[in-house]
């Protein structure tokens, strides 16, 4: 079974611009969550997706943040424009609706702003 | 939101048990601990899960204290591989994970 895939790894960018990363769950996952950690920080919830619905996005730190789910499947966030603060690693998770064995989280994106 | 506080760094021998604390003092009735463990450069890895009972599977026990305010996490014979940032996070309403500081821990041969 392939796992959580997250692309890019890596991604630098200059503040002002425009990234999309991108999360591809396991087959059949129809749970979908974003986390980040930023430097020095505790990981932090994002959001949340059930399916292409967003069920919670409470952790979305400002309009500057837009996540889709196009057909239940794959999910972007794209953050723009960037800035500095928001630089930190990306993880995406997965899980089937009955969550009792965890998530299995992506190894995720480190996005730099410079 | 219910936080956890883990002590930030642990060594331990190869080949003894590392027993690492979390603390969750505001957990409510219904919300679970987990916990996940990250070796460099990959995400978090799914360790363990318990409500009130102990736990126990390949990989590590649990020991959730009876008023469920904090919880150990055993793993009973550790290698060097099991050096990693270690997670104790309380999930919350609709599956969202809050995540505390993590612990370092360090085997040593």
């Amino acid at each position: 079974e392939a796992g959580v895939t997250q692309f890019p790894s890596h991604s630098v960018i200059e503040k002002g611009q425009t990234v999309t990363l991108r999360c591809d769950p396991i087959s059949g996952h129809d749970n979908l969550y974003w986390y980040r950690r930023v430097m020095g920080k505790e990981i932090k919830f994002l959001l949340h997706f059930v399916k292409e619905s967003k069920q919670d996005e409470s952790g979305m730190p400002n309009n500057r943040f837009l996540a889709e789910r196009t057909g239940g499947t794959y999910s972007t966030l794209k953050v723009q424009p960037a800035e500095l603060e928001d630089s930190g690693v990306y993880f995406c998770a997965s899980s089937q609706l009955d969550r009792l064995y965890g998530y299995t989280f992506g190894s995720g994106t480190r996005l730099t702003v410079v | 939101d219910a936080k956890t506080t883990q002590p930030p760094s642990m060594d331990c021998a190869e080949g003894r048990a590392a027993n690492l604390p979390c603390n969750h003092s505001t957990i409510s009735g219904n919300e679970y601990v987990y916990w996940y463990r990250q070796i460099h450069s990959q995400g978090p890895q799914y360790i363990i899960h318990g409500l009130k009972n102990n736990e126990t599977n390949e990989m590590a026990s649990l020991i959730i204290t009876e008023d469920r305010k904090s919880s150990t996490l055993i793993l009973p014979h550790a290698t060097l591989r099991d050096t990693a940032v270690y997670y104790c996070a309380i999930i919350q309403g609709a599956q969202k994970l809050v995540f505390g500081q993590g612990t370092r821990l360090t085997i040593n041969p």
